[in-house]
């Protein structure tokens, strides 16, 4: 079946440090792909996605690629911010075309001053 | 617009009741999926309505149901609850069948005793 696997976390930066956590995927046919982030005691916000092969999504300064060719669609950011601290799970839509993730375990990043 | 909300926020009850939690999709949106988020599973796809029909279930017992109304409003409910279940559920509501970007809601944490 479909599934997910993230870098075990926690990820522990310095402020300004680059940040990449590693997502790859096992799916059937071309599933959309997404990241998204849980702060402390919040649900889940989407952070950016990706729809096909090569795509790039983007937000906030976080960025991925869709890697079919790697099976991959691995986060990154430049330069990261205290405000970053949180859970970030990689996601992909199920197959048979309805809305059903199915995610990683999430990595814990952590990120001092 | 107003985001998915979800309630209530928090819950206890006692092994073996039962409890229905309840989900406001964003306006407009026709599909709710549930997951339930525990430490050890992490985050689990439960089940996902769309106009009123479950179109999707995932891997659990027939002890977690829920429903649809016409209004896009759904509810879940868990019967003769069990130490395991508790964990935070989370109900997420996308635009579109075919839509798979999904925006979560808070979530309501389940403790059973």
């Amino acid at each position: 079946g479909d599934s997910v696997t993230q870098m075990e976390g926690p990820v522990t930066l310095s402020e300004e440090a680059f940040l990449t956590i590693n997502c790859t995927y096992t799916a059937t046919g071309y599933p959309s792909l997404f990241w998204y982030v849980q702060y402390p005691g919040e649900g889940l916000q989407l952070l950016l996605k990706a729809t096909k092969a090569d795509d790039k999504g983007s937000n906030k300064g976080f960025e991925a690629t869709y890697r079919k060719e790697t099976t991959s669609f691995h986060l990154e950011k430049g330069s990261v911010q205290v405000s970053d601290s949180a859970v970030y799970f990689c996601a992909l839509s199920g197959s048979g075309g309805y809305n059903k993730l199915i995610f990683g375990a999430g990595t814990r990043l952590a990120v001092h001053p | 617009k107003a985001g998915v909300t979800q309630t209530p926020r928090y819950l206890i009850k006692t092994r073996g009741q039962q409890v229905t939690l309840s989900c406001s999709p964003i306006s407009g949106h026709r599909s709710v999926s549930w997951y339930q988020q525990t430490p050890g599973q992490g985050l689990q796809f439960l089940f996902e309505y769309f106009s009123e029909t479950q179109r999707n279930k995932g891997n659990f017992p027939g002890r977690f149901s829920g429903r649809q109304f016409s209004n896009s409003r759904s509810e879940m409910n868990v019967s003769t609850l069990e130490l395991g279940d508790s964990a935070l559920y989370l109900c997420a509501s996308s635009a579109d069948r075919r839509q798979y970007e999904q925006y979560f809601g808070p979530g309501t944490r389940l403790t059973v005793t």
